[in-house]
């Protein structure tokens, strides 16, 4: 069974400051892709990024990237110029590339903005 | 945004009362599915459908039931609701079935049983 492992609960940055999160995750299938999630204070689930296993090249989204580290099952997501409205609990999440249609999570990082 | 209502978006209840949940798209996705999502266990799979009168379990499917009688709507059944069923529920749906389409979400009901 594939699991995803998020090591902050919590996080605090700067505005305008640089902030990584990290995920690591477990699978044994080689084709899956991998997305990070923003959940604001109004509970509104918001995608904020995906990344195909197959593609060596890391995504990116305006402010937001991904360290994608393949062989080491690690995903983090780094956000730039941090802002305000970045204030969120961010969850890691995982689906496999065969008939598995099932999204796991992470337990989520609580990422503060501080200004 | 994906057109995703859920139905009540609050409900307070006692235990065990049915409750049934709704999930309606305008999308006309074919996958549905439910998520609970609890403090500390980020969101886990309830179940999940992918065409009409077709689903399967997910990860805590215990104490729940689904049906999809329309491409539209899937609905989510606590046949004798628990206080341990007290949680937060999403709905999400997808065109495809895996990471290809991300799985975009409703608003989510906020279940209390008393």
């Amino acid at each position: 069974a594939q699991t995803v492992t998020q090591s902050q609960p919590e996080m605090s940055v700067q505005e305008a400051e640089t902030v990584t999160l990290s995920c690591t995750y477990d699978t044994s299938e080689n084709n899956y892709y991998l997305f990070w999630y923003k959940q604001p204070p109004s509970r509104q689930m918001i995608l904020v990024i995906r990344q195909e296993a197959y593609k060596q090249q890391n995504a990116t989204e305006n402010r937001f990237s991904v360290n994608f580290q393949k062989a080491a099952k690690s995903f983090s997501l780094k956000i730039s110029d941090s802002q305000l409205g970045d204030t969120a609990m961010y969850f890691c999440a995982f689906i496999g590339g065969g008939s598995n249609y099932k999204l796991t999570f992470g337990k989520g990082t609580l990422l503060t903005v501080n200004p | 945004d994906a057109g995703i209502t859920q139905s009540p978006r609050h409900k307070v209840t006692e235990t065990g009362t049915p409750v049934t949940l709704r999930c309606h798209q305008t999308e006309n996705h074919r996958y549905m599915y439910w998520y609970r999502q609890d403090p500390g266990h980020g969101l886990r799979l309830i179940h999940y459908s992918y065409g009409v009168k077709d689903t399967d379990k997910g990860e805590v499917s215990d104490g729940y039931s689904v049906s999809r009688s329309k491409t539209e709507d899937f609905l989510l059944t606590l046949e004798s609701a628990t206080s341990s069923q007290t949680s937060v529920y999403f709905c999400a749906i997808s065109d495809l079935g895996q990471g290809e389409q991300p799985q975009h979400f409703g608003d989510g009901t906020r279940l209390s049983i008393l």
